[in-house]
């Protein structure tokens, strides 16, 4: 069977640190990847997606950027944490050109101070 | 720009009731509508996936239905519990296999 990870669980990190959240999927090929983020009391954004290794879309204008060093791995990344980067972070796979449903990962919860 | 709406924000019942969420989209143009729920500090888990060319789905105590042409969709749950409690969300998947989510209704049943 498929799963998915996240970690860290949880992040705390003071403004203008790094950012690295990784995500890693098993049991599955070639799947696309996707990182929303969660905003108190707002929808998912979809920030980044991925239909192959080095193959990254950006979906909205930001600090942050994400790589896929390899196939199964996605990761979110910055160089300087903004305040307005806090939220809850979701990493999500699905199958590849398909259009069944998206599958995610427990997430990472995310302060900036 | 697809905008997906979710109505009500917030909703609280007794056990035993029957609930209807709401959720309204603005461009019809989607391959698929979703029901997800999404426990407190928890990634989503899929409810119901209801194509675009399918009328309702069910699995069950939930019932979602689809009505594409007015870009609607309602998730029915049926003699709700507290285990029930959760924010559910709807998303509608667009071309490029991308899901744009709604805000989310928050659903607490009272024991």
């Amino acid at each position: 069977s498929q799963t998915i990870h996240q970690w860290p669980a949880t992040l705390v990190q003071p403004v203008g640190s790094p950012l690295s959240l990784e995500c890693t999927v098993e049991g599955t090929s070639n799947p696309n990847l996707y990182w929303y983020r969660q905003a108190a009391g707002r929808g998912l954004q979809l920030l980044f997606y991925s239909v192959g290794i080095g193959q990254i879309s950006s979906e909205v204008p930001q600090n942050l950027s994400a790589s896929r060093p390899q196939d199964r791995q996605f990761i979110l990344s910055s160089k300087k944490l903004l305040l307005s980067d806090s939220g809850f972070y979701l990493c999500a796979w699905s199958v590849l050109r398909g259009r069944e449903t998206q599958y995610f990962g427990p997430g990472t919860r995310l302060l900036v101070l | 720009k697809q905008e997906v709406t979710q109505i009500p924000a917030a909703l609280s019942v007794p056990e035993g009731e029957n609930l209807v969420l709401n959720c309204s989209f603005t461009d019809s143009a989607i391959y698929n509508l979703q029901w997800f729920r999404q426990d407190p500090g928890k990634g989503l888990t899929s409810l119901l996936l209801i194509q675009s060319s399918q009328r309702e789905q069910t699995s069950g105590r939930l019932n979602a239905s689809l009505d594409k042409s007015s870009g609607r969709s309602t998730l029915y749950i049926a003699a709700s519990q507290p285990g029930d409690s959760a924010t559910y969300l709807c998303a509608v998947r667009q071309y490029g296999n991308k899901l744009v989510f709604g805000a989310g209704t928050i659903l607490r049943v009272k024991s």
